[in-house]
């Protein structure tokens, strides 16, 4: 079946470590986003890629890093410099950049100790 | 800056009742898309309905449909035959306008569905 796999759901890490949270799609989209959701909020966007090797800041790409070496993967890393990194990240992605709806992953929550 | 308005931060609704959950949008671009999207508990967002800026008639998918306003910038999203499943967050989106590479989301509508 087609669709967003992000890895872990859940992921608990120490103040001032990195963390890389995984999505891979197999729609074939060229276009991929990472979302940031707080409790009780709507999303946020962080970063967004149209193709391999280019990707855009979104609204709150600070203490946030991404990559996009191969069409069906866009790998999140959770920096140190995150001030607040507690929250749960939703990968996207759609068919092209400028249209069509966006397809969800499942989410994975991350929990700062 | 574009933004999207849902004033509704919770609902009720009686099974097998219809429901109407708000949203307005700014935008100063003739062309857009707008979105409605349903968040379950468990976390995944799960694309509903989608109505073109452009579009001579309000969208409909199934038991969704969708109240579309454009002098007004209100795309309403209208539950038909409420059922216990569709308690969940409901999110209203935009893609459009200077930004039309990006998808930006509102606050969200929680829906709770009462037997």
């Amino acid at each position: 079946d087609g669709g967003i796999t992000q890895s872990p759901k859940y992921l608990f890490r120490k103040e001032g470590q990195n963390v890389t949270l995984s999505c891979e799609q197999n729609l074939n989209h060229d276009a991929m986003y990472w979302y940031r959701q707080d409790p009780g909020q709507g999303l946020r966007l962080i970063y967004y890629s149209q193709i391999v090797n280019d990707f855009q800041k979104g609204d709150i790409a600070e203490g946030y890093s991404v990559s996009r070496e191969k069409k069906e993967s866009f790998p999140l890393t959770v920096t140190s410099a995150q001030k607040n990194p507690t929250a749960f990240y939703l990968c996207a992605s759609s068919i092209e950049l400028s249209s069509g709806e966006l397809f969800f992953g499942e989410g994975s929550r991350l929990t700062v100790l | 800056a574009q933004k999207i308005t849902q004033t509704q931060p919770g609902m009720f609704v009686q099974e097998k009742e219809a429901v109407t959950l708000d949203c307005t949008y700014d935008t100063s671009d003739p062309s857009y898309g707008l979105f409605w999207y349903k968040q379950p508990s468990s976390g995944e967002m799960i694309f509903l309905i989608y109505q073109g800026s452009y579009d001579q008639q309000n969208a409909t998918e199934g038991r969704y449909s969708l109240n579309f306003q454009k002098a007004r910038k209100s795309a309403n999203l209208v539950i038909s035959a409420s059922q216990l499943g569709d308690s969940a967050m409901y999110f209203c989106a935009m893609r459009g306008g200077t930004s039309y590479d990006k998808v930006i989301f509102g606050p969200g509508t929680s829906l709770s569905v009462i037997p």
